[in-house]
């Protein structure tokens, strides 16, 4: 069935770091990809998605590229702060006719000062 | 704007007694999902409402497990006779429309926890 796999965390990164948290899923079909966020407290909030093979998702220099040959939908960011801290959910979605995403683990990510 | 909103945040209950966590979409939002996530694990779909239409409930335990989104209130996620592998958070989930892009907003979850 189809599934969403992603890097176990957490992730432990200094300030300014260049963040990778990597992503792979397994589609019997064309999905929409996602990156969720959840800060401490809060509830998972849309960072950025992609609908087609290469188009790149971005958001507050944040930036993911769906990438069809390598069935993977990585997240990137050139320079992390503190406030970055949080849990980032990938997923997909069908569009089935109830719109269910498939979630990944969730990856946590800790950005030292 | 309020966001989605579901009470309690927090649940204790001991094994056998009832769990009833609340949500309340975004103002104009009439379709709501349902998602479960046990400890280590993704976000799993639950079920998927309308106002008081159940849609897809394909991801619901086929026991103790029931939900619904009345005409006027919050949806409500049930569960009778809890057991500890109920413990998880639950998260609520709403939408404007049943479109295949329409994005869902999440609220905080309700962290349940049977002892």
């Amino acid at each position: 069935g189809d599934s969403v796999t992603q890097m176990e965390g957490p992730v432990t990164l200094s300030e300014e770091a260049f963040l990778t948290i990597n992503c792979t899923y397994t589609a019997t079909g064309y999905p929409s990809l996602f990156w969720y966020v959840q800060y401490p407290g809060e509830g998972l909030q849309l960072l950025l998605k992609a609908t087609k093979a290469d188009d790149k998702g971005s958001n507050k220099g944040f930036e993911a590229t769906y990438r069809k040959e390598t069935t993977s939908f990585h997240l990137e960011k050139g320079s992390v702060q503190v406030s970055d801290s949080a849990v980032y959910f990938c997923a997909l979605m069908y569009d089935s006719g109830t719109y269910k995403y498939i979630f990944g683990t969730g990856t946590r990510l800790k950005v030292l000062a | 704007n309020a966001g989605v909103m579901q009470n309690p945040r927090h649940l204790v209950r001991r094994r056998g007694q009832e769990a009833r966590l609340r949500c309340s979409p975004m103002k104009g939002h009439s379709h709501v999902y349902w998602y479960r996530q046990l400890p280590e694990e993704g976000l799993k779909f639950m079920v998927y409402l309308q106002k008081e239409n159940i849609i897809d409930e394909s991801g619901m335990p086929k026991e103790r497990f029931s939900a619904e989104f009345p005409k006027e209130g919050p949806s409500i996620l049930r569960i009778q006779q809890v057991v500890r592998g109920d413990s998880a958070a639950y998260f609520c989930a709403s939408s404007q429309f049943r479109q295949s892009q329409e994005t869902q907003y999440f609220g905080p979850g309700t962290r349940l926890l049977v002892l």
